[in-house]
């Protein structure tokens, strides 16, 4: 069973546009929710991440919207680079802080 | 940048063969993952582990197994190698109320 869903599967952006992705989840339990961003050949690296008791946080050109009540929470980038073309996981932790669930990832091309 | 570390990067290996995946971190984390994820999927969680001498079992089925006999290390072991073993795996650590910190990982291939 999937506890976090991720959406779209891929996305292309033209070079300065906004990408947008999503991620739903039930389990009222998760208390963290990181976004992962991983290049070919590498592992994922942290790139932003937010608590339930807040409902935006930025950093630089990526965004986290959280709404609570809909259990979802989407990753914005604006201005969005070229070098920005990689695959992004959203992620949840369980409140006993022992497991982390991944969405699918959403590949992103950043078109010049 | 996270200072866990992952060796060997790649291998490719018989069928048959024991091998060990060795997973070092240097920031003092107690807990620790290790997730397979195949070419451009999502993660896996296999083993994790609390602490020293702690180790669970993932969500998804595995046959390695894991140990924690220090907390900066967390080796996973497949006794014997199949071609269906062929992935990438990643080992993570984090504290307790942070955010988990991955490794390169190691593209495993068994032919």
């Amino acid at each position: 069973q999937q506890q976090v869903k991720q959406s779209p599967q891929s996305l292309i952006v033209q070079k300065g546009g906004i990408s947008i992705i999503n991620c739903a989840y039930e389990n009222t339990a998760f208390d963290y929710f990181p976004w992962y961003q991983q290049f070919p050949g590498k592992g994922p690296a942290l790139l932003i991440a937010i608590r339930p008791d807040v409902s935006e946080k930025k950093e630089g050109r990526f965004t986290i919207s959280f709404n609570k009540s809909a259990k979802q929470f989407s990753l914005h980038i604006m201005d969005s680079q070229p070098g920005d073309s990689a695959t992004y996981f959203c992620a949840a932790r369980g409140n006993t802080g022992n497991q982390f669930y991944f969405g699918t990832g959403t590949s992103l091309t950043v078109i010049p | 940048e996270a200072d866990i570390y992952q060796t060997p990067r790649y291998l490719v290996i018989g069928t048959g063969k024991k091998i060990t995946l060795e997973c070092s971190q240097t920031m003092g984390h107690d807990k620790m993952y290790w997730y397979q994820q195949d070419p451009g999927m999502e993660l896996h969680l296999i083993h994790y582990s609390y602490g020293v001498n702690s180790t669970e079992k993932g969500d998804l089925s595995s046959e390695s197994t894991v140990s924690r006999i220090r907390t900066e290390h967390f080796p996973l072991t497949l006794e014997s190698a199949r071609p269906s073993h062929t992935s990438q795996y990643l080992c993570a650590s984090s504290e307790a109320t942070a955010e988990a910190f991955f490794g390169q990982g190691t593209r495993l291939t068994v032919v």
